[in-house]
């Protein structure tokens, strides 16, 4: 069963603590993306990836970095946490070669900021 | 800017009514898809529709595609409990791999 991994379904972390949410999937997808889901707001482009070591800025990256080191694997990185970061992470992976195009969707990191 | 409008926002029903969720955009996509988002998980892609006045089904739910590929709309029959969810649309602008995502609706159907 292919699938979008995200390492954890439920994270608190400290104001100004460096966080990294990792993202793997296992279907050879070349695309990448990270979100934020919030109430009233929808879903919320941060970064995304086409390709191994490539990055673009989605709509918010604002306090946010990514890292593609390799194809499998998509890395957030909230350099110092603050409260307005809390919210759910939702990665995505999609490939440009399906005839069919659509995300698959990691289960989301619900991430709060105390 | 490319958006996605959906309609209503918000649908409270019982077990056994019919619904359809609408999705409507000025721009035009070169496929769109349909995705449900349950409490606590990531969405999940129901459909795919990539030609203008394109229909599918899938048991109780019937997708379309406008004739235009500017909109799209969601029809369930006879909805049950286990509909109930956040039900996302998402265009895919030609050339471009980022999809455009729907501003959502939340259904509820009660027992």
């Amino acid at each position: 069963d292919v699938k979008v991994t995200q390492s954890s379904r439920y994270l608190v972390k400290r104001t100004g603590e460096k966080v990294f949410l990792e993202c793997v999937q296992d279907m050879d997808h070349e695309n990448m993306f990270w979100y934020r889901q919030d109430p009233g707001l929808g879903l919320r482009l941060i970064y995304f990836s086409y390709d191994v070591k490539m990055k673009e800025k989605g709509d918010i990256p604002e306090g946010y970095s990514v890292s593609r080191e390799k194809k499998e694997r998509f890395s957030l990185i909230l350099e110092s946490a603050s409260t307005n970061q809390t919210s759910m992470y939702l990665c995505a992976s999609s490939s440009t070669r399906a005839s069919n195009y659509g995300y698959t969707f990691g289960s989301g990191t619900r991430l709060t900021v105390v | 800017t490319q958006l996605l409008e959906q309609s209503p926002q918000f649908l409270s029903i019982q077990e056994g009514e019919n619904l359809t969720v609408y999705c409507n955009s000025s721009s035009v996509f070169s496929s769109l898809q349909w995705y449900r988002q349950e409490p606590g998980e990531g969405p999940v892609l129901l459909v795919t529709v990539v030609t203008g006045g394109e229909v599918k089904k899938l048991k109780r739910l019937t997708f379309q595609f406008g004739d235009a590929r500017k909109d799209s709309s969601l029809h369930i029959t006879a909805a049950q409990p286990g509909d109930t969810g956040l039900y996302l649309c998402a265009g895919k602008p030609t050339g471009f791999q980022k999809l455009v995502f729907g501003t959502g609706t939340r259904l509820l159907v009660s027992p």
